[in-house]
C-alpha cells in the first residue's frame, strides 16, 4: 500500500515564524501535492512537483515556497507565518501517466497539517 | 477553468439505504477521481475513474464523459460511510475538486 506521511498532525504558530511542513510518501512517485482545505472553499492547490528539485504554482501560491531535493519528500514552507494561513494542509502523490500528463492517475493523501497561526 | 459541481451538497440517510452522489464538470477532462474524507481528515481515493463504471464492494461509479458528469453509488449504507465524498477532475496539468458532498448515515 502507497504510504504518504505528513511530519505533524496538529501545530500552533505565532504569526511571523517560519514553518516547515515535510511531506515523504514511499512509493517512488513522480508526483507530489500539497493543498490547502478551508470551509467553504474546499481543497485548492498551493505548488506541485513532478521531478525532484522541479516545482510549479498551483492556483494560491502567494505566501508559500515548496523544497524537492529528494523524491520522496516535498516540503511546503510559510515563510512569515500569518493569520490567513491557518488552516488544513494535505500533501499527495501520485505515478504520472501518459495520458494524464503530469499529474498522473490516482492520487495518495497523507492525513493533513491542522495549522493554527496565532 | 473547469467548473466541478457536486450534488447534493448534504445528504442524511438512514443505515442500509442506498445513494447516489453526482459529479457535473463542464469541460473535457483526462482525469476524474472520487474521494471518501472520514470524520478525522482523512482523504482515500475510491476510484480513478475518467470513463466507463467501476465496482468495488458496496460502492460503484460511473463517468459518461461525452456528457461531462460522474455518479458515485453507495448500496446498503453504513455508518463508517459518513463522511465527505469529492469529485476531482483533471486536465492540462491541472486537477480541480468540487466543493463536496457531506454524508450523514444515521444508526
Amino acid at each position: 500500500d502507497v504510504k504518504v506521511t505528513q511530519s505533524s498532525r496538529y501545530l500552533v504558530k505565532r504569526t511571523g515564524e517560519k514553518v516547515f511542513l515535510e511531506c515523504v510518501q514511499d512509493m517512488d512517485h513522480e508526483n507530489m501535492f500539497w493543498y490547502r482545505q478551508d470551509p467553504g472553499l474546499g481543497l485548492r492547490l498551493i505548488y506541485f512537483s513532478y521531478d525532484v528539485k522541479m516545482k510549479e504554482k498551483g492556483d494560491i501560491p502567494e505566501g508559500y515556497s515548496v523544497s524537492r531535493e529528494k523524491k520522496e519528500r516535498f516540503s511546503l514552507i510559510l515563510e512569515s507565518a500569518s493569520t490567513n494561513q491557518t488552516s488544513m494542509y494535505l500533501c499527495a502523490s501520485s505515478l504520472s501517466g501518459e495520458v494524464t500528463g503530469r499529474h498522473g492517475e490516482t492520487q495518495y493523501f497523507g492525513p493533513g497539517t491542522r495549522l493554527l497561526v496565532l | 477553468g473547469i467548473q466541478v459541481e457536486q450534488s447534493p451538497p448534504d445528504l442524511i440517510l438512514q443505515e442500509g439505504a442506498n445513494s447516489t452522489l453526482r459529479c457535473n464538470f463542464s469541460d473535457s477532462v483526462n482525469n476524474l477521481q472520487w474521494f471518501h474524507q472520514n470524520p478525522w481528515g482523512q482523504l482515500i481515493n475510491l476510484f480513478y475513474i475518467p470513463s466507463g463504471t467501476k465496482q468495488n464492494g458496496r460502492l460503484s461509479a460511473t463517468t459518461v464523459a461525452t456528457e461531462r458528469y460522474s455518479l458515485l453509488y453507495i448500496s446498503s449504507s453504513q455508518t463508517t460511510d459518513s463522511g465527505v465524498y469529492f469529485c476531482a477532475v483533471g486536465r492540462d496539468d491541472k486537477i480541480i475538486f468540487g466543493k463536496g458532498t457531506r454524508l450523514h448515515i444515521l444508526p
